[in-house]
């Protein structure tokens, strides 16, 4: 099955400041990657999502890169704010309908 | 999202014990699924289901089981619970479009 390792676990930004987190995927037939954000004592929710025929995506402050070839995609977040403040989950998929999560990462917008 | 909801919301039970976590969605997806989120391991997939008559096994199945009651209602059951098996549980359901709706999630401890 897909194998997707998350990078960093945690991730520490002053407000306003850019986040970047990387995620890696082992089988090269995967074809959907969204990213899941999750607050502290909710549910995780959608919040991007790129289609391996798409380099980039963007929506307001949140962006995402998918590399093919290196098997890698990115989650970006421009001009920090307390809210951003979450965990967040990558995942990818071979158009099966099941995700395979990264671990998530931590992310704290210090004010 | 009140269109896909879990009972309960937290349970305590003891060892070796019967327990039964269930999922109601509203949304008419044929896809459900039950994932376990523990600290550093991000969500992992216990069982999914993609109609009434279609059950499988997810990347930790052992000690659960799952029941389709219909297609708005999918259970999972610990048939003896273990302290192991602390967790926080979501039941999520996905439509054509790939996205995964996620349930509030069920905070069980298990003594």
């Amino acid at each position: 099955g897909e194998n997707v390792e998350q990078h960093p676990s945690t991730l520490s930004v002053q407000e306003g400041d850019s986040a970047v987190i990387k995620c890696t995927y082992s089988d090269s037939a995967s074809n959907y990657f969204p990213w899941y954000k999750q607050e502290l004592g909710k549910r995780p929710q959608l919040i991007i999502d790129i289609r391996s025929n798409v380099g980039e995506k963007k929506d307001q402050r949140i962006a995402v890169t998918l590399n093919k070839t290196a098997k890698h995609f990115s989650l970006h977040i421009t001009e920090t704010q307390p809210e951003d403040s979450a965990v967040y989950f990558c995942a990818a998929t071979l158009n099966d309908y099941k995700l395979s999560f990264g671990a998530g990462t931590t992310v704290t917008v210090r004010a | 999202d009140a269109d896909v909801t879990q009972t309960p919301r937290n349970r305590i039970t003891k060892t070796g014990k019967r327990i039964m976590l269930e999922c109601s969605q509203t949304k008419g997806h044929d896809r459900m699924y039950w994932y376990r989120q523990d600290p550093g391991l991000g969500l992992r997939l216990i069982y999914y289901s993609f109609d009434v008559k279609d059950i499988n096994k997810g990347e930790i199945s052992d000690g659960y089981s799952v029941s389709r009651q219909a297609q708005a209602k999918f259970s999972l059951s610990l048939e003896s619970a273990i302290p192991n098996q602390t967790a926080l549980y979501f039941c999520a359901t996905t439509g054509p479009e790939e996205t995964q709706y996620f349930g509030p999630g069920t905070r069980l401890l298990v003594l």
